[in-house]
């Protein structure tokens, strides 16, 4: 059965880091392609970042040269670090399969940035 | 980068009605296009990929339709249990450009 466990979301300061994490179970994330999806309270969906199965890594222009995907074939693992976090990056943070179309999601992580 | 409109952004309709939620890409896209429901308060679900194909365990009632920049989302038959926003989503590419929702009500 295809499974994504979002974990690692908290309460952080502005100008402050955190890793989130997305263990996968049922597939292979380094066969796949991986992504990242936000959304902030009340609004919509914010597509972040991908990570392709040969490695590739693209951002959204919000999060460009802050976040950095990646992953950990050993414990089959999606990761995103988040560094100089804002405000505006307060959302609930998911991670998706990519096979034809987003097919498979997790339950959901939440950041909140504020002092 | 591509961007991607639905309309209308909120829609209230009786049950049994025929609904259709457009969505327009800026640029062609061919059929690399996606469909996502969201009730509120849980995780996107997969309705429609590649435009036009229904994924698996999904009501027969949804379909999809559209290629290049026009595309549509119709509920044959509103049921209660549709209630929800409904999002497009760009396929093709990074990056993967949501639309900004359509909230689909009962009357």
């Amino acid at each position: 059965e295809v499974q994504l466990v979002d974990s690692g979301g908290n309460l952080v300061q502005p100008g402050g880091s955190l890793r989130l994490s997305c263990a996968a179970s049922g597939f292979t994330v380094s066969t796949n392609y991986m992504s990242w999806v936000r959304q902030a309270p009340g609004k919509g969906l914010e597509w972040v970042s991908v990570i392709y199965s040969g490695g590739s890594t693209y951002y959204a222009d919000s999060v460009k040269g802050r976040f950095t995907i990646s992953r950990d074939i050993s414990k089959n693992t999606v990761y995103l670090q988040m560094n100089s976090l804002r405000g505006e990056d307060t959302a609930v943070y998911y991670c998706a399969r990519h096979l034809d179309g987003f097919d498979f999601w997790g339950q959901g992580t939440m950041v909140t940035v504020s002092s | 980068d591509i961007q991607m409109t639905q309309s209308p952004s909120s829609l209230s309709a009786s049950v049994g009605d025929r609904v259709t939620i457009t969505c327009r890409a800026s640029q062609g896209i061919s059929n690399f296009l996606a469909w996502y429901q969201q009730k509120p308060g849980k995780v996107p679900k997969l309705l429609i990929y590649a435009a036009s194909i229904l994924q698996s365990g999904v009501p027969s009632r949804f379909s999809g339709s559209g290629s290049g920049t026009d595309f549509t989302l119709t509920i044959s038959s509103l049921q209660p249990e549709d209630v929800a926003t409904y999002y497009c989503q760009k396929d093709n590419s990074a990056p993967y450009t949501f639309g900004q929702g359509t909230k689909l009500e009962i009357k």
